[in-house]
């Protein structure tokens, strides 16, 4: 079946710090990949995606290339700010059904 | 992109009562949607597809008739938790998909639950 596994938080860095979260995935087929970002007491927002292999989704300073050779989608951003402390979802998608299986979130905590 | 909406943000009631949520999809027709509910500090988990005109697909381990599910249009899926305990106490979130083929879904605000 299809997983996700996302490194454990919390990961807590200072202002314009760089920042990478670990995703990687196993899937059958060929998925579409996603990081969704939870402000504290909200749902979730798409932040970026990616729905074939090579593509790279940015947004927000944020980016994540599809790596099918290394089955992952790592979340990097240059410089994080205060604003950017959230819990981080990888996810990964079927084509079919808009079904979406998630990772275990990676909380990140920025500091001034 | 697509809005999904759901009511309330936030309810508190009497233990033993039962609770309504609502998700709707603004700005386009969803014939299926999803329920999940989050514990502190850990992911969604995935309680059950809701299919419009027919009965909703449960997770393993969710009981159905405490988690009563009716998605009697393309917009609007309901959740009602039945006889609420205090251990029903969550964070309740629905998502649908807008019927593309890339799987994107959209998330509704999310429903916090407490239960007295």
């Amino acid at each position: 079946g299809n997983s996700v596994t996302q490194m454990e938080g919390p990961v807590t860095l200072s202002e314009e710090a760089f920042l990478t979260i670990n995703c990687t995935y196993t899937a059958t087929g060929y998925p579409s990949l996603f990081w969704y970002v939870q402000y504290p007491g909200e749902g979730l927002q798409l932040l970026l995606k990616a729905t074939k292999a090579d593509d790279k989704g940015s947004n927000k300073g944020f980016e994540a290339t599809y790596r099918k050779e290394t089955t992952s989608f790592h979340l990097e951003k240059g410089s994080v700010q205060v604003s950017d402390s959230a819990v981080y979802f990888c996810a990964l998608g079927a084509r079919a059904g808009n079904m979406l299986t998630f990772g275990g979130g990676t909380r990140l905590m920025v500091k001034p | 992109g697509a809005v999904v909406s759901q009511h309330p943000s936030r309810v508190i009631c009497k233990s033993g009562t039962s609770v309504k949520i609502e998700c709707r999809s603004l700005d386009f027709q969803a014939t299926t949607m999803f329920w999940y509910r989050q514990f502190p500090k850990k992911s969604l988990m995935l309680m059950a597809t809701s299919n419009e005109g027919s009965k909703a697909t449960y997770e393993q381990g969710v009981e159905k008739d405490k988690f009563l599910i009716n998605h009697a249009s393309l917009t609007l899926s309901t959740l009602t938790v039945t006889s609420a305990h205090p251990e029903d106490s969550s964070f309740y979130i629905c998502s649908a998909g807008d019927g593309s083929n890339t799987g994107e879904l959209f998330f509704g605000e999310g429903s916090r639950l407490t239960v007295l």
